[in-house]
């Protein structure tokens, strides 16, 4: 069966530091791969998709990056976070191939930018 | 892009009644509509799906209707329960790329 890993599960930050956060897939391959974030009390803005290695598009202009360095594999970064930033960040997959898929979340990752 | 509206943002019923929850689209291209609930400080979870070829979908209490027409689709939950008590999200889909309502709060009163 497939599962999706994602940490760290908080952090802390403070304003102007870098960020990375992680995502892995288990048990699939070629998987849609998403990064979603939610401030709180508040619904769930793409950020970033990616239906492959190289190929991530970006929905939201900001000082955040995604790549995909393998084909499971997807992380968010910034070089300098705001105090903006601050949120619940969630992975999420679905299988690739094309056509609208069911999209499983990892568990989330709480960022506090102070 | 897609936009999708969702309405209401909160949502009071009594135990036992049924709650309705409704979201409009833009893209009439977008052939799937999911529906997640989320509980305090965990992850969405999906609770029913419908595609654009079907137009209500039905599980035990939750139903799911789409009118592509009129570019809405609703979530219906009848018999409340307490533990129905979460944030409901819609969302449409176009291939990969998945947008979200903006959440409705429901609260089931004991």
């Amino acid at each position: 069966s497939q599962t999706i890993h994602q940490w760290p599960a908080t952090l802390v930050q403070p304003v102007g530091s870098p960020l990375s956060l992680e995502c892995t897939v288990e048990g699939t391959s070629n998987p849609n791969l998403y990064w979603y974030r939610q401030a709180a009390g508040r619904g769930l803005q793409l950020l970033f998709y990616s239906i492959g290695i190289d190929q991530i598009s970006s929905e939201v202009p900001q000082n955040l990056s995604a790549s995909r360095p393998q084909d499971r594999q997807f992380i968010l970064s910034s070089k300098k976070l705001l105090l903006s930033d601050s949120g619940f960040y969630l992975c999420a997959w679905s299988p690739g191939g094309g056509g609208a898929n069911v999209l499983t979340f990892g568990a989330g990752s709480r960022l506090t930018v102070l | 892009g897609e936009n999708v509206e969702q309405h209401p943002s909160t949502l009071s019923v009594q135990e036992g009644d049924s709650a309705v929850i409704k979201c409009t689209y833009s893209d009439s291209a977008s052939n799937y509509f999911p529906w997640y609930k989320q509980e305090l400080g965990k992850r969405p979870q999906l609770i029913i799906d419908i595609r654009s070829n079907v137009g209500e979908k039905k599980d035990q209490r939750i139903a799911v209707t789409l009118n592509k027409t009129a570019k809405h689709f609703s979530l219906h939950i009848t018999e409340t329960q307490p533990e129905d008590s979460a944030v409901y999200f819609c969302a449409a889909s176009l291939n990969n790329d998945m947008r979200f309502g903006a959440g409705t709060r429901l609260t089931v009163k004991p």
